[in-house]
């Protein structure tokens, strides 16, 4: 199992532009989620979703959008990149159901609009 | 969802043990605590989770008290490779419909030493 894979590593868009970062778990966990970390701070929830073709807002959704046409995948789009979006951006997977929501995270996207 | 409070930083020296407390006093009745850990440049990995009294796993123990106000994680002899960051989360991880906004505050820096 690759577990929760995410590209690219890095990327560094000019203000405007547009980008998807991509999320794949093999783990077929029906929840996956997106996060954004700024510098020396917590984890901000973006977007999340329960299942193929339902997604769902998070805490900071406003510039990204999102879709998940598959269980394995959820990509995050960025349509008009702005600086406040520099961040790293983690992608993670859970189980739906249980005693427990143990979350699977990726290795994270550096993201730098300038 | 309840508001968790946590020293901004600990040092420790290695092979000691090593307790984080954090405070969440509105926790709900369905929620559960986790502690999650992050190295630099990685995505948080999931320590352990409990809803009262005991829990200890391969990694770390974690103790709640009968009110449930507080939680102390409690990592036994520490070394240097347990320096990072230590989240503590509360939220109801069984009906999955709230499971999904776990909310990562900023954490506990813990630095470990010589």
């Amino acid at each position: 199992n690759a577990g929760v894979t995410q590209t690219p590593k890095f990327r560094i868009l000019k203000i405007g532009q547009s980008m998807t970062l991509q999320c794949t778990q093999d783990m077929n966990h029906n929840y996956m989620y997106w996060y954004r970390q700024d510098p020396g701070m917590g984890l901000k929830l973006i977007y999340y979703s329960v299942g193929a073709g339902i997604t769902d807002k998070g805490e900071v959704p406003n510039g990204y959008n999102v879709s998940r046409s598959t269980t394995e995948d959820f990509p995050l789009r960025l349509e008009l990149a702005a600086p406040s979006q520099t961040s790293v951006y983690f992608c993670a997977s859970s189980l739906d159901r249980g005693s427990y929501n143990e979350q699977f995270f990726g290795p994270g996207t550096r993201l730098t609009v300038l | 969802l309840a508001k968790t409070t946590q020293p901004i930083s600990m040092d420790s020296y290695e092979g000691q043990e090593v307790n984080i407390t954090c405070s969440h006093n509105n926790i709900a009745t369905n929620d559960y605590i986790t502690w999650y850990q992050q190295f630099p440049s990685q995505g948080p990995r999931f320590i352990i989770q409990g809803y009262k009294t005991k829990v200890t796993n391969e990694v770390a123990s974690l103790f709640i008290p009968a009110d449930r106000k507080s939680s102390t994680l409690s990592l036994p002899r520490v070394s240097l490779s347990d320096t990072a960051v230590y989240y503590c989360l509360v939220g109801d991880v069984v009906h999955t419909g709230t499971a999904s906004k776990l909310t990562f505050g900023t954490g506990t820096r813990l630095q470990v030493t010589l």
